[in-house]
């Protein structure tokens, strides 16, 4: 019930394109669900992250789509570009305001990409 | 702001050995940072919560007295392997929790570069 499952496991998308990225979880306590991103050899980076009483965020060129009925969840990256090509983590944790709580991450998803 | 840092980025060291990794907040004080292990090609795995001034909670599967943990201060905790073997080859990425105000939108961690660690 911990878990947050991720798909794909790789994605290859034209540049201009758009990448889409599935995640979908059990725990309907979680109430914090972030993205991040990973570079080769370097730490992950909080990309963009959404609480569940909303059900789409956009910060520019990236856009979460939550849907809490079916506990699932999507990163999109619109018109992409090779410097978008990383891992990246679909997460959810159970989050206070005055306590740090432990991040579930999903099994990763290889972008490439393609010029 | 938030800036996570990790020394070193890399060590090699001898089977049998100790190797210390820091983790510091350089520009907020972090009661809580958590310690990751990730496997090329895997997702991080959560090692130990490490809050300040108390004894790191350990997750399942994680030896507590190979891995070594102590927060002494609000901006530095370190992870020791002792006695380190080839098979603790690895990722190894810490986490600071930066808490949010009342109100705002919660807590957020934010994750150092992290250390590659060679045990021949």
């Amino acid at each position: 019930q911990q878990q947050v499952k991720q798909s794909p496991q790789s994605l290859i998308v034209q540049k201009g394109g758009i990448s889409i990225i599935n995640c979908a979880y059990e725990n309907t306590a979680f109430d914090y669900f972030p993205w991040y991103q990973q570079f080769p050899g370097k730490g992950p980076a909080l990309l963009i992250a959404i609480r569940p009483d909303v059900s789409e965020k956009k910060e520019g060129r990236f856009t979460i789509s939550f849907n809490k009925s079916a506990k699932q969840f999507s990163l999109h990256i619109m018109d992409s570009q090779p410097g978008d090509s990383a891992t990246y983590f679909c997460a959810a944790s159970i989050g206070g305001y005055s306590s740090a709580s432990k991040i579930i991450f999903g099994s990763g998803t290889r972008l490439s990409i393609r010029p | 702001g938030a800036v996570v840092s990790q020394h070193p980025s890399r060590v090699i060291c001898k089977s049998g050995t100790s190797v210390k990794i820091e983790c510091r907040s350089l520009d907020f004080q972090a009661t809580t940072m958590f310690w990751y292990r990730q496997f090329p090609k895997q997702s991080l795995m959560l090692m130990a919560t490490s809050n300040e001034g108390s004894k790191a909670t350990y997750e399942q599967g994680v030896e507590k007295d190979k891995f070594l943990i102590n927060h002494a201060s609000l901006t530095l905790s370190t992870l020791t392997v002792t006695s380190a073997h080839p098979e603790d080859s690895s990722f190894y990425i810490c986490s600071a929790s930066l808490p949010g105000l009342a109100g705002g939108p919660g807590e957020t961690q934010y994750f150092g570069p992290g250390t590659r660690l060679l045990v021949l």
